[in-house]
């Protein structure tokens, strides 16, 4: 069993729609969760982290964490076609990142 | 911003011949990392690194080795080159030693070709 999965996709939703990325997590050690951003040709970039059960909003993007339920969501409001992208989740059960394969997100204008 | 530099952003290389890959961070982290991206299979950890001249083999370390020298460089070595290792290969650097901590920042990639 993989440590982080993530639904492929692709995922496509209309803009101005609200995009809805998922993640599981196989370790309950995991203490940090990630969410990259990794556009066609480049490398990933860091979007958003979270450590605590809950909400945590940041403009546009707000990425949610249950650590009951090993589950790490990302959602981006009002889509706009720049948000077209692989989205990658990521955790650390220890001293190493583990990272889903990605989710790509089609973002229709 | 952590600023994380490779060496190359293109390489073609000869099957059988020795690859060096080097990257190098400026934010004094003791944590860096090897990945090799492939399509359909996500980042794959090669080998990470905690601290300078210490390393730790990740999933798929098999044909690889790294150095680490210095606190700033990761280098990655492909001992001798074969067509499967035709990937884009990525490092990345976080702080926090054996418990890292905060996101890692990557470095723009190289993209590898064995011919």
């Amino acid at each position: 069993q993989k440590e982080v999965e993530q639904n492929s996709g692709p995922l496509s939703v209309p803009e101005g729609a609200i995009a809805s990325l998922n993640c599981t997590y196989s370790d309950r050690g995991s203490q940090s969760f990630f969410w990259y951003r990794q556009y066609s040709g480049k490398s990933p970039e860091l979007i958003m982290f979270i450590y605590s059960n809950g909400d945590k909003e940041d403009g546009r993007f707000t990425a949610q964490l249950n650590k009951a339920s090993q589950y790490v969501s990302l959602l981006i409001r009002d889509s706009q076609p720049s948000d077209s992208a692989t989205y990658l989740c990521a955790s650390i059960p220890g001293n190493q990142f583990y990272f889903g394969t990605g989710t790509s997100l089609t973002v229709i204008p | 911003d952590v600023k994380v530099t490779q060496s190359s952003r293109y390489l073609v290389k000869r099957t059988g011949e020795k690859v060096f890959l080097e990257c190098v961070q400026d934010m004094d982290h003791e944590n860096m990392f090897w990945y090799r991206q492939d399509p359909g299979l996500g980042l794959r950890l090669i080998y990470f690194s905690y601290d300078v001249k210490m390393k730790e083999k990740g999933d798929i370390p098999e044909g690889y080795s790294v150095s680490r020298e210095k606190k700033e460089r990761f280098s990655l070595i492909l001992e001798s080159a074969s067509t499967n290792q035709t990937s884009m290969y990525l490092c990345a650097s976080t702080g926090g030693g054996r418990r890292t901590s905060g996101g890692a920042g990557f470095g723009p990639g190289t993209r590898l070709t064995v011919t």
